[in-house]
């Protein structure tokens, strides 16, 4: 069956940290992506990765950058973390064709404080 | 560049009424169409796509939706709904460009009365 793992679901950071995201999936699949969710604004995204080494910005990558060392894994990085970035993140993968299903982890709770 | 509008952030319905969650999009070419849902405190996971085999998709869950060109539509559907589906659903589309990325609306919220 195919798996998205999140490596946190619940995490409680300070302003001004440095926050990784650690997302990992078993299907070989060539697409990854961090979306983040927010009530009444659905799901955006904030960097995608088409292939190791290889990275994307999406609709709003202030404040986050992403690293793709190996094709299995994603990390989403917030480099100084700020009270504005407290959300859920959803890490996603997806093969390659436009009508394949993306598949999602169960969701990372991040709040700054 | 496409969109997705989904009227409604919120749909209350009785048990066993039936369940109809709005969907519209925009796009210049045939699109690919996706409906996921979200349980609480969960990831999203996938209802249905449309791919252009069929204008009506039939999904898990007793849920289906109808692809209609002329009203740029792909509603969701389910006879008779059941507590269980209580939940947030998201219509999204399928990008045409290299990203291979979903855009995704604002979601709506299915609340089940007893």
């Amino acid at each position: 069956d195919v798996k998205v793992t999140q490596s946190s679901r619940y995490l409680v950071k300070r302003t001004g940290e440095k926050v990784f995201l650690e997302c990992v999936q078993d299907m070989d699949h060539e697409n990854m992506f961090w979306y983040r969710q927010d009530p009444g604004l659905g799901l955006r995204l904030i960097y995608f990765s088409y292939d190791v080494k290889m990275k994307e910005k999406g609709d709003i990558p202030e404040g986050y950058s992403v690293s793709r060392e190996k094709k299995e894994r994603f990390s989403l990085i917030l480099e100084s973390a700020s009270t504005n970035q407290t959300s859920m993140y959803l890490c996603a993968s997806r093969q390659g064709g436009y009508s394949d299903t993306i598949y999602f982890g169960e969701g990372s709770w991040l709040t700054v404080v | 560049a496409q969109s997705v509008t989904q009227l409604g952030s919120h749909v209350s319905v009785s048990e066993g009424a039936l369940v109809l969650l709005r969907c519209n999009y925009s796009s210049s070419v045939p699109p690919y169409l996706f409906w996921y849902v979200q349980y609480p405190n969960q990831g999203l996971q996938l209802l249905l796509k449309y791919t252009s085999a069929a204008t009506l998709v039939k999904g898990i869950n007793g849920f289906e939706a109808e692809f209609k060109k002329s009203e740029t539509s792909f509603h969701l559907t389910k006879p008779s709904a059941h507590m269980s589906d209580a939940a947030e659903y998201f219509c999204a589309v399928s990008e045409k460009d290299s990203s291979y990325k979903l855009i995704f609306g604002s979601g709506t919220r299915l609340l089940v009365r007893p």
